[in-house]
């Protein structure tokens, strides 16, 4: 099975850097991926790593340790529109399937 | 805009009552998923279709049922509904297998059971 865990919520200032941890035990993984989603809102994709390291986009970077089932995501220079949740997702390991895990969310408010 | 419909955006129903969610993907995806979001509760993965067969079986009732048609569109049946069954259901939909493959999510249908 899987187990992902996220702190529920979190708050930051804008301007400022925020980083959100994840932390997941799968018996297969085949990728970590990151969402973003505003309430009442659609999941967005973030970023995605399968190998250890430090993947950057933007403002967003997120890394992997594969060995510790631990990956993060960080946000630099909040701005207000970040106040979202932010979803960690595990994919298993099954052969032609490429369902996702996700665990509960993080809810990010940015205040001025 | 990912590219992904869903209809209807709103449901409101009664206990004991069928409703089918509809849902195309992106064009060119072969694959669609099925999730539930409920207000206490992430992001929860029911089913997976791949060119019409089913792939992936996650947390899925055995009263609701899903498929995918010839021209990849797919529904998802959720029938006997009980007041639990009030959440958000999503389907997404991906590309061919392998490498990054993310999933495009529609923007959702919203099932209120009464």
């Amino acid at each position: 099975g899987q187990n992902i865990d996220q702190p529920t919520e979190m708050t930051a200032t804008e301007g400022a850097i925020v980083q959100i941890n994840c932390t997941y035990q799968t018996s297969g993984f085949n990728g970590l991926f990151w969402y973003q989603q505003h309430a009442g809102e659609a999941p967005t994709f973030l970023s995605y790593n399968v190998l250890d390291g430090l993947e950057e986009k933007g403002r967003f970077s997120s890394f992997l340790s594969r060995s510790k089932g631990y990956s993060y995501l960080l946000l630099k220079e909040l701005q207000m529109k970040d106040s979202a949740s932010y979803l960690c997702a595990v994919r298993h390991d099954q052969t032609g399937a490429n369902n996702l895990f996700f665990g509960t969310g993080t809810r990010l408010t940015v205040i001025p | 805009d990912s590219g992904v419909t869903q209809t209807p955006k709103h449901l409101i129903t009664a206990t004991g009552q069928r409703v089918t969610l509809r849902c195309s993907p992106r064009s060119g995806d072969l694959s669609v998923y099925w999730y539930q979001q409920s207000l206490d509760q992430g992001l929860q993965f029911l089913i997976q279709y791949y060119n019409g067969e089913e792939r992936a079986k996650g947390n899925i009732l055995e009263r609701f049922s899903a498929q995918q048609f010839p021209d990849l569109h797919s529904e998802l049946n959720l029938s006997s509904l009980e007041l639990g069954d009030s959440a958000l259901y999503f389907c997404a939909s991906s590309g061919p297998f392998g490498g990054r493959n993310e999933q495009f999510f529609g923007p959702g249908t919203r099932l209120t059971v009464l």
